[in-house]
């Protein structure tokens, strides 16, 4: 079954503003991750956070992690036009395979 | 230094037809991924190797799926008598560990069944 779950599917926003994504999980796990796509092609990975931490920043990246809640928040702070694209969250369910969720599409409105 | 190579880019084939989609990881990585990802849809997790461990292949839809690596390097996901929802960006991803460090993907094969 699907390890991570992105919310909301599709999400629309100005351009400056900030967005956020979460992403839930359903069992115990090492190390979450975000990637982006861009154009259905590859991923990029954006920023790891392990089950030990509760945030992490990189840039306009803020990630946040609740282990009792099995979730995880992703926010892109000040939205630019290049962060159009999907956002998927990764999860190894106790340091085993990694597995993705489906995804959320972001769009910046300029 | 190169990153994950993936070939062909593109590849359309007839219905009933095999195919052969080729991975090339970044050197030294001993994990391997193959995702599938339908058009607007999520990835979908196919199979993962793991240094000389025996691959996990539960993600393979179907027996017409299959992959092998060589070592820790190439990676080949065949295809066998291919259907139309076949049809998908085929991805592959390499990384230093299962889980631990961050994935790095190809470009991915766009496969067509006509």
């Amino acid at each position: 079954s699907q390890q991570g779950e992105e919310d909301p599917q599709a999400l629309s926003i100005q351009e400056g503003e900030n967005a956020t994504m979460n992403c839930s999980y359903k069992t115990s796990i090492n190390n979450l991750q975000w990637y982006r796509q861009n154009s259905g092609r590859g991923l990029v990975h954006l920023i790891l956070i392990r089950s030990n931490e509760r945030e992490k920043h990189s840039g306009r990246l803020r990630v946040t992690l609740d282990t009792s809640k099995k979730s995880s928040s992703l926010l892109i702070t000040a939205s630019r036009a290049a962060d159009t694209a999907s956002y998927f969250c990764a999860t190894d369910a106790r340091g085993d395979k990694i597995i993705f969720g489906k995804g959320t599409r972001l769009h910046i409105l300029p | 230094g190169a990153g994950v190579s993936q070939s062909p880019s593109n590849k359309v084939t007839e219905k009933g037809k095999d195919v052969e989609l080729r991975c090339d990881p970044i050197s030294g990585h001993t994990a391997l991924y193959w995702y599938r990802q339908r058009l607007g849809q999520g990835l979908e997790f196919l199979i993962y190797f793991q240094g000389n461990s025996a691959p996990d292949k539960s993600g393979l839809p179907s027996d017409r799926f299959s992959a092998e690596r060589t070592g820790e390097s190439v990676s080949t996901l065949t295809i066998q008598r291919t259907q139309q929802e076949d049809s998908a960006v085929y991805l592959c991803a390499s990384s230093g560990d299962y889980s631990a460090y961050e994935q790095y993907f190809g470009p991915g094969t766009r496969l067509t069944v006509t």
